[in-house]
């Protein structure tokens, strides 16, 4: 079964600054998706980006973009400028066949002023 | 356009005791699913629905949850008998086919004493 793993439990940054939060995973299919999402207190998951695996650039949505080693199976995530409102737990998670998405076990941001 | 609705958002009760949890997709997505979410970690699923067919319930404890998903649109979770281990938030999500994203709602956080 695919797995994806999230090495890093919690980060923080300074208001403003730039964060880099991790996540690899484990397939052997050549066709997939690729997710983040965030998840604030509030407990509403929301999706961050999104990349598809045949595609060899990296996605970029605003202040977040991806750094995607399809060869390395690592997914990435930067949040530039980062800002209070992006405090939440943030999850990688993997698209396989048959639509299953299957979740890391999710990373703590803390951003501080 | 409004998005994935979960009722109720909190749930008391008693082991032993059954319990339903209700979800209304976004209007259009004809994949439904439900994930469990236990605490510090990523969701799980339990079951994806394709219209009204469950098409995975793999994951579906099935000697005491059951689901429906009525006209292909409302599905509804039950839990009989619920034990403590059911602790837990129960999240909806619906997309619109296969390799798009999933929207999830708010969740149900169920607390079973």
């Amino acid at each position: 079964a695919q797995t994806v793993t999230q090495s890093q439990p919690e980060m923080s940054v300074q208001e403003a600054e730039t964060v880099t939060l991790s996540c690899t995973y484990d397939t052997s299919e050549n066709n997939y998706y690729l997710f983040w999402y965030k998840q604030p207190p509030s407990r509403q998951m929301i999706l961050v980006i999104r990349q598809e695996a045949y595609k060899q650039q990296n996605a970029t949505e605003n202040r977040f973009s991806v750094n995607f080693q399809k060869a390395a199976k690592s997914f990435s995530l930067k949040i530039s400028d980062s800002q209070l409102g992006d405090t939440a737990m943030y999850f990688c998670a993997y698209l396989e066949y048959g639509n299953k998405l299957v979740f890391g076990a999710g990373t703590i941001l803390r951003v501080k002023s | 356009e409004a998005g994935v609705v979960q009722s109720p958002r909190y749930k008391i009760i008693e082991k032993k005791q059954p319990v339903a949890f209700w979800c209304n997709p976004i209007s259009g997505h004809n994949t439904l699913y439900w994930y469990l979410q236990n605490l510090g970690q990523g969701p799980e699923l339990l079951i994806r629905y394709e219209n009204e067919e469950a098409v995975d319930d793999s994951q579906l404890p099935k000697d005491r949850f059951s689901a429906e998903r009525l006209k292909g649109v409302d599905s509804t979770l039950k839990i009989q008998p619920a034990e403590l281990g059911d602790s837990a938030v129960y999240l909806c999500a619906s997309s619109l086919g296969t390799g798009n994203e999933q929207y999830f709602g708010p969740g149900t956080r169920l607390t079973v004493t």
